[in-house]
């Protein structure tokens, strides 16, 4: 079945630095999403990317399609300690499931 | 606030026994969808129902069932419990089947302790 892999599982990055993270699908996407989740809280969408190669901002983050859509990544750039949760990718495949990664859990050491 | 309300946000129970966690969605909208929230394993989709009807499947055990009732409100049924059920269960919903391109709201969650 399909299968949505994000890496890495874990960040751990200094206040102020940039990163990257990556969700990587088994299976050709119609559409990706990603969802923030604080400790202690709820899933929260965060932006929906459609076409192949889109790139979409939303302030200090940058979210990017794959050409093949079955990929994509989120950029933060000057990580704040309110950026700390868990980010999640979702995407749907050929089918009504959305199917999320295992989510990569970021913490920030101020 | 999301506009889901999941009920209880706590429940202790031990093994072998049943639970009925309940969810309503947000006004309007039409598609329920469960989640199981373990440590590390991400959300695993569990099962996804529009207007009272089931729509997709995903890793719900046997031992699992769950229904959408005509006021668009979801429970989702957990029986035999094991102590591998602990977990967060959430619920979210989205206005329509979910075919397209919607996001989901999800709601607080229930967290499940199987002791």
């Amino acid at each position: 079945g399909q299968q949505v892999m994000q890496i890495p599982q874990y960040q751990h990055v200094q206040e102020g630095e940039d990163f990257t993270t990556y969700c990587n699908s088994s299976t050709t996407l119609s559409n990706i999403q990603w969802y923030k989740q604080r400790p202690g809280g709820h899933p929260v969408f965060l932006i929906q990317l459609v076409k192949s190669g889109e790139v979409k901002k939303q302030k200090r983050l940058t979210f990017q399609f794959g050409e093949a859509k079955k990929n994509s990544s989120l950029h933060i750039t000057a990580t704040q300690t309110t950026d700390v949760g868990t980010y999640f990718c979702a995407g749907r495949g050929g089918s009504e499931k959305l199917v999320f990664g295992k989510g990569m859990k970021l913490t920030v050491n101020p | 606030d999301s506009g889901v309300t999941q009920t209880p946000k706590h429940l202790i129970t031990a093994t072998g026994q049943r639970v009925t966690l309940r969810c309503s969605p947000r006004s309007g909208d039409l598609s329920v969808y469960w989640y199981q929230q373990s440590l590390d394993q991400g959300l695993q989709f569990l099962i996804q129902y529009y207007n009272g009807e089931e729509r997709a499947k995903g890793n719900i055990l046997e031992r699992f069932s769950a229904q959408q009732f005509p006021d668009l409100h979801s429970e989702l049924n957990l029986s035999s419990l094991e102590l591998g059920d602990s977990a967060l269960y959430f619920c979210a919903s989205s206005p329509r089947t979910g075919t397209g391109s919607e996001k989901l709201f999800f709601g607080s969650g229930t967290q499940l302790s199987v002791l």
